[in-house]
């Protein structure tokens, strides 16, 4: 299986702060990467697919980039809403595997 | 719209089948593949299967020896039996839709609100 490993687990922010999220996997997954953002009580959000590409409805504060082995999620000025966990999954090959979470919270 | 919403027993024994139905509606089933994807409380996310519109499948192999997704076209719904269960198989499960822009590029955009399974005797 493909391990995803996410960086920091936590991070502590401000609004209006820019915020970097971490992920790398464990072998090269071309661009095959996507990211979730996940409330407490709440379904898994798809925010970015393909690395880069911004899911419909998403604001534009949200970007992402990367290939190959390491991958971030860009949050240009954070609103309150985006106060989340956030999480990559890879699809390049099965089992499709997600990273440990990324705990955003307010400083 | 699409929605899809999980439904199926709250609390199973250890050893039994552990049962769910999502109902997908504001889309066929008979398009895209459909997904399970479950969330021990306070954890990170597991993909447990899908099973495609052709009736084909593909199970993390985690689970595969316990597991069967199976599709009902007429109803619009797809369903997750898990057998032998223990705690470690105690849950949020959530159904999702797998959008593709291209293999292999698979990604989760609907999901349904979840369902607390309890493993307990």
């Amino acid at each position: 299986d493909i391990q995803m490993t996410q960086s920091p687990s936590s991070l502590s922010a401000s609004v209006g702060d820019r915020v970097t999220i971490t992920c790398r996997a464990s072998q090269s997954i071309n661009t095959y990467l996507h990211w979730y953002q996940q409330k407490p009580g709440r379904a898994p959000k798809l925010l970015m697919y393909d690395a880069s590409t911004l899911q419909s409805g998403v604001p534009s504060r949200f970007s992402g980039s990367g290939s190959g082995t390491g991958f971030t999620l860009n949050i240009s000025s954070l609103q309150p809403e985006d106060f989340a966990t956030y999480y990559c999954q890879q699809s390049y090959s099965a089992p499709k595997t997600f990273g440990q979470g990324t705990r955003l919270e307010i400083k | 719209q699409v929605q899809l919403q999980e439904s199926g027993p709250g609390l199973v024994k250890p050893s039994e089948t552990l049962s769910l139905t999502c109902s997908v509606s504001g889309d066929s089933i008979r398009s895209y593949y459909w997904s399970w994807v479950r969330q021990p409380p306070g954890k990170g996310l597991e993909w447990i299967g899908y099973i495609s519109y052709l009736g084909s499948s593909s199970y993390n192999p985690s689970l595969k020896s316990r597991l069967t997704i199976s599709l009902d076209t007429s109803r619009n719904q797809f369903s997750l039996k898990l057998s032998s269960v223990t705690a470690a198989d105690t849950a949020i499960y959530y159904c999702a839709r797998e959008a593709a822009a291209g293999s292999p590029s698979y990604y989760f955009d609907y999901w349904g609100q979840g369902a607390l399974v309890t493993v307990s005797s």
